[in-house]
């Protein structure tokens, strides 16, 4: 069974840094793996998907890595602003598994001014 | 495009009784799902459909039915509600592309709580 790791748990960082959210998943048989975002009380906006023969993806300020054999991703945010805190979702779309997308449990990450 | 809209936006219930949760798509996809969030956890799929009259189970199905008649609808039937299903869910849906460029699209959630 897939499973999905995000760490941290949560994070708080001043406005201007740049960061690393984490995702790693125990199948590395997998078709995509997507990042998303979530804020308080609303549903869920893709950010990035990656396929499983690319190595990243790359929107904006937002880069997303994927190494496929050691079962890790990364989302990298450059120059974080107050705007970006929310919580940030990982999830596989495994070949084994159908349809269904494995979520992690996310990060929430807040950008003080 | 509305995307994908849901309806209630929030439903306290008791339990025992039964509710149907709407979802409805303009997007012409063939696939959609449904999701529960529980509070710190990520989603899990509760049902999926690839097209009209087909249906599937996810992960964790039972207490739950679905029914898929036209390609823009998708209900989640609660049919005796339980403490156990106060969460919130989730509709969503895909073209249903074969291989990695499949993305799903999320409507904003149904808060239910069942007392």
């Amino acid at each position: 069974k897939q499973e999905v790791t995000q760490i941290p748990a949560a994070l708080s960082v001043p406005e201007g840094e740049n960061l690393v959210l984490n995702c790693s998943f125990t199948d590395s048989a997998i078709y995509n793996l997507q990042w998303f975002r979530q804020d308080p009380g609303k549903g869920l906006t893709s950010l990035l998907l990656i396929q499983s023969s690319q190595r990243e993806q790359t929107s904006g300020r937002l880069n997303a890595s994927l190494d496929k054999s050691s079962g890790r991703s990364t989302l990298y945010i450059a120059a974080s602003q107050p705007g970006d805190s929310a919580t940030y979702l990982c999830a596989v779309r495994g070949s084994n598994s159908g349809y269904a997308l494995n979520f992690g449990k996310g990060t929430s990450l807040l950008v003080t001014p | 495009n509305a995307g994908v809209t849901q309806t209630p936006k929030f439903r306290i219930l008791k339990i025992g009784q039964s509710m149907t949760l709407q979802c409805t798509q303009d997007m012409n996809h063939n696939y959609m799902y449904w999701y529960r969030q529980d509070p710190g956890m990520g989603l899990k799929l509760i049902y999926y459909s690839v097209g009209a009259g087909i249906t599937d189970k996810g992960e964790v199905p039972n207490g739950y039915n679905v029914s898929r008649s036209t390609t823009e609808d998708f209900p989640l039937r609660l049919e005796l509600a339980a403490p156990s299903q106060t969460s919130v869910y989730f509709c969503a849906s895909s073209y249903g592309h074969l291989g990695g460029i499949d993305t799903q699209y999320f409507g904003p959630g149904t808060r239910l709580t069942v007392l």
